[in-house]
């Protein structure tokens, strides 16, 4: 994997639904992994810096698991409420692009 | 606290004409990110600054655009002459630790328009 991939692109839940996407990364010289959620007429806020094969970090009811190994992190939203609509987005660091490159997000719309 | 300011929130001009685009970030960040935002490519790095020095430059599109910093508040993103694939929004963001590990923490964004 040369890019940093979302899937899926978007999705619709219903309030009460548990929900989860992928972000998979070029796994090679890997150094962090990000996640950022990004509401509508809002700037992105970070949710997750995460560094290390089979780190679990949690926020509520948001929680983040990493594989740097096979290069994807799973995101999941235990109880999706509507709140949680919003775009969230990835970023792979990498050695050897030195940047932090953004997948295009997965799109998240949870119906009351 | 303040977050990171951008000016102006939305910014409509014609091609060829020159567009500044302008940043204020968090206090005490120490790294300046340029990225612009457009439906077919996400969002992508321009430029970041570590202490005001310009340090990976490689994502600016092409002559036309050019950043400063010239001091740790206030940073600039000039755009000259304009043109309609210049259309996107802008994000700024600044950190206080450095990446890999430091998170971004972003403007509200500089929606361009250029006719």
């Amino acid at each position: 994997i040369l890019n940093v991939e979302q899937s899926p692109q978007s999705l619709h839940v219903q309030e009460g639904d548990s929900t989860n996407f992928t972000c998979s990364f070029p796994s090679s010289n890997f150094y962090a992994l990000h996640w950022y959620r990004w509401e509508t007429a809002k700037s992105p806020e970070a949710l997750f810096v995460m560094t290390l094969n089979g780190d679990e970090k949690k926020k509520g009811r948001i929680s983040a698991t990493l594989n740097t190994k096979e290069g994807y992190s799973y995101l999941y939203i235990k109880g999706s409420q509507p709140e949680d609509s919003a775009t969230y987005l990835c970023a792979s660091y990498s050695g050897n692009t030195g940047k932090l490159i953004f997948g295009q997000g997965t799109t998240l719309q949870v119906k009351p | 606290d303040a977050g990171v300011i951008q000016s102006p929130r939305h910014e409509v001009t014609e091609m060829g004409q020159e567009v500044t685009l302008r940043c204020k970030p968090i206090s005490g960040h120490d790294y300046l990110f340029w990225y612009r935002q457009t439906m077919m490519r996400g969002l992508e790095l321009l430029i970041y600054f570590n202490n005001n020095v310009p340090i990976d430059d490689s994502g600016m599109p092409e002559d036309r655009f050019s950043a400063k910093m010239p001091n740790a508040s206030f940073s600039t993103l000039k755009i000259q002459p304009s043109e309609p694939r210049d259309s996107a929004v802008y994000f700024c963001a600044s950190s206080l630790k450095e990446l890999p590990g430091g998170e971004l923490f972003f403007g509200e964004g500089s929606r361009l328009t250029v006719l």
